[in-house]
């Protein structure tokens, strides 16, 4: 079985500075994805940033960039410049190559404070 | 191109009884997802559609059902409704399997059970 754990509840960063949310992830395959996902309050899930765990570069997606480390099993997500529309509940998910249900984790509640 | 829309948005119901919700995907999209968000229990997978075909089902009792019609339109329905059944339902949907297809999530159903 996938797990994925996160393992801060909540963060804060100032306008304008720079987070890290930390997600690992417990895996026996060596083809899968991995997502980090942002739910905004009372507001619908929107996918942040995807990787391919065959590819050894971390993806990009403006001011959001991941640090994966397969060997580590270790995806964490970087935020850079942090805006207040950046505030939500932002969860990291594991999905196998070939299936279509997601692991999630429990969730980082991010508070960017004006 | 409408994004994913669930009905109702919100359910008041008592115990006993049964409910059923509904989810329409994005055009041209066949995988419908479902999954039930508690503060306790996080996100958890309940099962997917495809084509008409539940090719998945998540840890849930048989109280937890589903189905998919040609148009691609899926219903989940509880039967015999716990205090613990209430949460955020949501679905997600995709035009394939696997995570190279990314899904879009809808906003959600939220459920209460008095």
């Amino acid at each position: 079985a996938q797990t994925v754990t996160q393992s801060q509840p909540e963060m804060s960063v100032q306008e304008a500075e720079t987070v890290t949310l930390s997600c690992t992830y417990d895996t026996s395959e060596n083809n899968y994805y991995l997502f980090w996902y942002k739910q905004p309050p009372s507001r619908q899930m929107i996918l942040v940033i995807r990787q391919e765990a065959y590819k050894q570069q971390n993806a990009t997606e403006n001011r959001f960039s991941v640090n994966f480390q397969k060997a580590a099993k270790s995806f964490s997500l970087k935020i850079s410049d942090s805006q207040l529309g950046d505030t939500a509940m932002y969860f990291c998910a594991f999905m196998e190559n070939t299936g279509n249900q997601f692991y999630f984790g429990t969730g980082t509640s991010l508070t960017v404070i004006p | 191109k409408a994004g994913v829309t669930q009905t109702p948005r919100y359910l008041i119901k008592t115990r006993g009884q049964q409910v059923t919700l509904s989810c329409s995907p994005i055009s041209g999209h066949r995988s419908v997802s479902w999954y039930q968000q508690t503060p306790g229990q996080g996100l958890q997978f309940l099962f997917e559609y495809f084509s008409e075909t539940q090719r998945n089902k998540g840890n849930f009792p048989g109280r937890f059902s589903g189905r998919q019609f040609s148009n691609s339109r899926s219903e989940m329905n509880v039967s015999t409704l716990e205090l613990g059944d209430s949460a955020l339902y949501l679905c997600a949907s995709s035009t394939g399997t696997g995570g190279y297809n990314e899904q879009f999530f809808g906003p959600g159903t939220r459920l209460t059970v008095l």
